[in-house]
């Protein structure tokens, strides 16, 4: 059973389209991120959701939109995406008990290839 | 803003060898943790280090906490090659909610 799980693993579009990816915990977390991991490997975040509440906005350009229906989901919609957007982007989660920020457990990453 | 600086960020070395990987800021952080990366997949959790100075073995990997908080290192004993990956540190502030990752040190242990 998938402790965080990501959809779809592989995103290949054209520039100007939209698109999304879906993820989901099972494992009762508080907590989810997106992250983005560029071309060499850096870790960088961009949002973080504390129950349903957006928490953290790292100066993402507005054409990210992170939904989170409930704490166990987080979504990211990207409007008319561009070449730079391609990454591999990451949903991870944690428990954020007593302001320290636990283990994060990674979901498999969605691999976006923007032509 | 913190960052966190890895060094190095490409290491390739012979089975059987030592080595040590660093991971430096001019921030304290409240806790400091050490992912492994490997191709295809996300970050998987190796250690966390909480106090200043605190010393933590799991198997040959030895991580250990700077005393002012600001630095980490892991080192590894006698690689093998299943100890290839990338390797990241990441450090939380407290009440920050969020961890600031190192840039990573790309390892490769050869047979």
């Amino acid at each position: 059973d998938t402790a965080v799980s990501q959809t779809p693993k592989y995103l290949v579009t054209q520039m100007g389209n939209d698109k999304s990816i879906k993820c989901e915990q099972n494992l009762g977390h508080d907590t989810m991120y997106w992250y983005k991991q560029d071309s060499k490997k850096f870790l960088k975040i961009m949002f973080s959701y504390n129950n349903k509440e957006l928490i953290i906005n790292e100066t993402v350009p507005n054409r990210f939109s992170p939904k989170s229906p409930d704490k166990a989901h987080l979504n990211l919609h990207i409007n008319s995406l561009e070449l730079g957007d391609s990454a591999v982007y990451f949903c991870a989660s944690t428990f954020n008990g007593g302001g320290r920020t636990g283990e994060l457990f990674f979901g498999e990453g969605s691999r976006l290839t923007v032509l | 803003t913190q960052l966190l600086e890895q060094s190095p960020q490409f290491l390739s070395i012979q089975e059987g060898e030592n080595l040590t990987v660093y991971c430096n800021s001019s921030s304290v952080f409240s806790s400091l943790q050490w992912y492994r990366q490997e191709p295809g997949e996300g970050p998987v959790l190796l250690v966390t280090v909480v106090t200043g100075g605190e010393v933590k073995k799991l198997k040959r990997l030895t991580f250990q906490f700077g005393d002012a908080r600001k630095d980490s290192s892991l080192h590894i004993t006698a690689a093998q090659p299943g100890d290839t990956g990338l390797y990241l540190c990441a450090g939380a502030s407290w009440g920050a909610q969020k961890l600031v990752f190192g840039q990573g040190t790309r390892l490769t242990i050869n047979p």
